[in-house]
């Protein structure tokens, strides 16, 4: 069954340095998402991502996110300037189509910032 | 801004008995559902998703139901298995598609 990948599993940075986070989304899915669960919480959105455009981004998406395509498999979130604060697990997740179509989610990059 | 809540953080069952794990939004606009299964170390897992014109769904060994007028959402899992020991999440759509999550139910079989 196809399945979205994410590298690395584990991301050790240290405070203020840019990380990077990748994921590669189901090769027939057309959207493409993050969020983040840090430890004992919810899942919350970050943003939705079509066309080479950014579709919606949540209050916690600052300038300090980004989020790209770079080729035809691979989407990618960076993080210029981490804080401690950013410190959570890291989900992608993607989706055939827009409206009321299952996200389908990596197993997560932990990122730990020291 | 919407919520989505839990009503029981901890479910612990019996296997092989049926398990129940609700969830309440208060978006009344949403028109989509989904339940998700994390396992420890794992991402959300997709289980069973509901559109808003429809009150019951099945798939194997899962039923969801969907009261819209009290904005509440339910799982049940037939005959539970020590295999479905996890973190249960709803989730509901929301601007944008993007998916607001409950807080999460841990579920835990005993043999």
């Amino acid at each position: 069954e196809p399945e979205v990948t994410q590298t690395p599993s584990h991301q050790v940075t240290q405070m203020g340095q840019e990380v990077i986070l990748r994921c590669v989304p189901i090769s027939n899915h057309l959207y493409f998402y993050w969020y983040r669960q840090i430890l004992g919480q919810k899942v919350e959105f970050l943003v939705s991502f079509y066309n080479n455009e950014i579709s919606e981004k949540s209050e916690i998406f600052d300038d300090q996110f980004s989020v790209e395509r770079p080729d035809g498999s691979n989407f990618t979130l960076k993080i210029r300037s981490t804080k401690l604060e950013d410190s959570a697990m890291y989900f992608c997740a993607s989706s055939e189509w827009f409206s009321n179509q299952p996200q389908h989610f990596g197993d997560g990059t932990r990122l730990s910032i020291l | 801004g919407e919520s989505v809540g839990l009503h029981l953080p901890t479910l612990s069952v019996q296997e092989g008995d049926n398990s129940i794990i609700n969830c309440a939004y208060s978006n009344s606009a949403s028109d989509y559902f989904i339940w998700y299964k994390q396992e420890s170390g794992k991402g959300p897992q997709f289980i069973i998703d509901i559109r808003s014109n429809m009150d019951k769904r099945q798939g194997q060994r899962v039923t969801v139901l969907l009261n819209k007028t009290v904005k509440h959402l339910s799982l049940q899992i037939a005959a539970t298995q020590p295999g479905d020991s996890a973190v249960y999440f709803c989730a509901v759509n929301s601007k944008g598609n993007k998916l607001v999550f409950g807080a999460g139910t841990i579920l835990r079989v005993k043999s």
